[in-house]
């Protein structure tokens, strides 16, 4: 069944650093992936948008890229800021508008 | 303008009983999601609709579970008999288009937390 997996361990890292966050994904070949921001008790807020035949896309702080020969996305936040600190999730395509999640990968980022 | 809403924004309820979640999507918004947040985990798809029809409830757990759309807005999430492993966050999203609109980002409510006792 497709599966879509993230690291479970939160990510601790300092303020200025590049966090990077990793989504793995198995048994299917997703037309795009999609990264949301989650903080807690609020649902989740979209981020970027990276299409199959696109190797990276940038905004800002942000840069998502997507390998479809190793089946993953890596999710760059350069100059981190404490108020980066959250729940990063992915998601991918699974027909129709259906996204299927990653379980996050929570971020801390310290002063 | 408005973003989406959703409520109650806490429920709790007995094991046995019915709950009703509503959801407001983004005016002008055809497509409609929800989704179920357990604790510590990802985001389970529920059922998608598209107007007022559902093209995919794959998504729902059992018959139990149950969804409609009226007028091409609101949206209502029904589950009948409650038992405990149905308490999670449910999330409503909404997007711009539907089938033909791959790469609409999704717009999500702030959840309805359900705890059934």
């Amino acid at each position: 069944s497709q599966k879509i997996e993230q690291n479970s361990e939160a990510l601790n890292i300092q303020e200025g650093k590049t966090a990077t966050l990793t989504c793995n994904y198995t048994n299917y070949s997703p037309a795009y992936l999609q990264w949301y921001r989650q903080d807690p008790g609020r649902g989740p807020v979209f981020l970027l948008l990276i299409r199959e035949n696109e190797k990276e896309k940038r905004k800002e702080r942000l840069k998502v890229t997507f390998d479809t020969t190793l089946k993953q996305s890596l999710f760059h936040i350069t100059a981190s800021q404490p108020a980066d600190s959250a729940t990063y999730l992915c998601a991918f395509s699974g027909g129709y508008n259906k996204l299927i999640f990653g379980a996050g990968t929570r971020l801390a980022v310290h002063p | 303008g408005a973003g989406v809403s959703q409520s109650p924004s806490n429920k709790v309820t007995e094991k046995g009983k019915d709950v009703e979640l509503r959801c407001d999507p983004i005016s002008g918004h055809t497509a409609l999601y929800w989704y179920r947040q357990s604790l510590g985990q990802g985001l389970e798809f529920l059922i998608y609709f598209q107007g007022n029809s559902a093209p995919d409830k794959s998504g729902l757990p059992s018959d139990r579970f149950s969804a409609e759309r009226t007028g091409g807005s609101v949206s209502t999430l029904t589950i009948q008999r409650t038992q405990q492993e149905d308490s999670a966050v449910y999330l409503c999203a909404s997007s711009r288009t539907g089938t033909g609109g791959l790469y609409n980002e999704q717009f999500f409510g702030p959840g309805t937390r359900l705890t059934v006792l």
